[in-house]
């Protein structure tokens, strides 16, 4: 099973400030099976990233993924005040399809 | 629309049986495999249990596997999930998710997801 690790747990940021979050996998990842989502607390989880980099429908460009192996990333280029959110990784490959414990960011 | 809508939770006593139900519209339902994903209160993500395209084939997280079952009517464009001998540790929302197609190929990264249903297993 492949366990992801998060860091850091939370980030106090301003509205446009970069942010860079994260996610180490226990073994070696092949890039295509690691996804990110964005949480509102209250609402689902929403697909922002998948195969490392690729991001999804309708997701702005200010958000970004990069890595290989075991070391991943999100990037905020520049965070809007509804990018205050829990954020996690997800290894997509197998089952057990793990997340990551989350990053939360919060507003400073 | 492209929805997810999922219904069926409640309050349950341990020991207990629920069945969530989750209804999509908007969106070719035969051609995606489907997933129960659950959050604990204050919690983070949990992968529960999958479904490929036809039913024919389903797999379980190890806390689940032999008390869920996971199902779906391509006619009805519904995906199910049994839940018996139900736990206090199984009280979370449960959210369906359908799996990406990328390139025609399945992938476990979920692009649209319902909005959720509480499960509550309590005396």
């Amino acid at each position: 099973e492949i366990v992801l690790t998060q860091s850091p747990g939370t980030l106090s940021l301003s509205p446009g400030e970069r942010v860079t979050l994260s996610c180490r996998a226990s073994q070696s990842v092949i890039s295509t099976y690691l996804a990110w989502y964005q949480q509102i607390p209250g609402r689902a989880p929403r697909l922002l990233i998948y195969g490392t980099s690729s991001r999804a429908t309708g997701v702005p460009d200010r958000f970004s993924g990069s890595g290989s192996g075991t070391d991943f990333t999100l990037t905020i280029s520049r965070l809007e005040p509804e990018d205050f959110a829990v954020y996690y990784c997800q290894f997509c490959g197998t089952s057990p399809f793990t997340f990551g414990p989350g990053t939360k960011v919060e507003i400073k | 629309e492209v929805q997810l809508v999922e219904s069926g939770g409640g309050l349950v006593q341990p020991g207990g049986s629920l069945r969530l139900s989750c209804e999509a519209s908007g969106f070719t339902f035969s051609s995606h495999w489907m997933y129960w994903v659950r959050q604990a209160p204050g919690k983070g993500l949990v992968w529960v249990s999958r479904v490929n395209s036809d039913g024919s084939g389903t797999i379980y997280a190890d806390s689940v596997r032999g008390r869920f079952t996971i199902s779906r009517d391509n006619a009805k464009n519904t995906v199910y999930l049994q839940m018996n001998s139900l736990r206090a540790e199984d009280t979370a929302v449960y959210y369906c998710a359908r799996a990406s197609l990328v390139g025609g190929v399945t992938l476990a990264a979920f692009d649209i997801w319902g909005q959720g249903t509480m499960v509550t297993v309590s005396s």
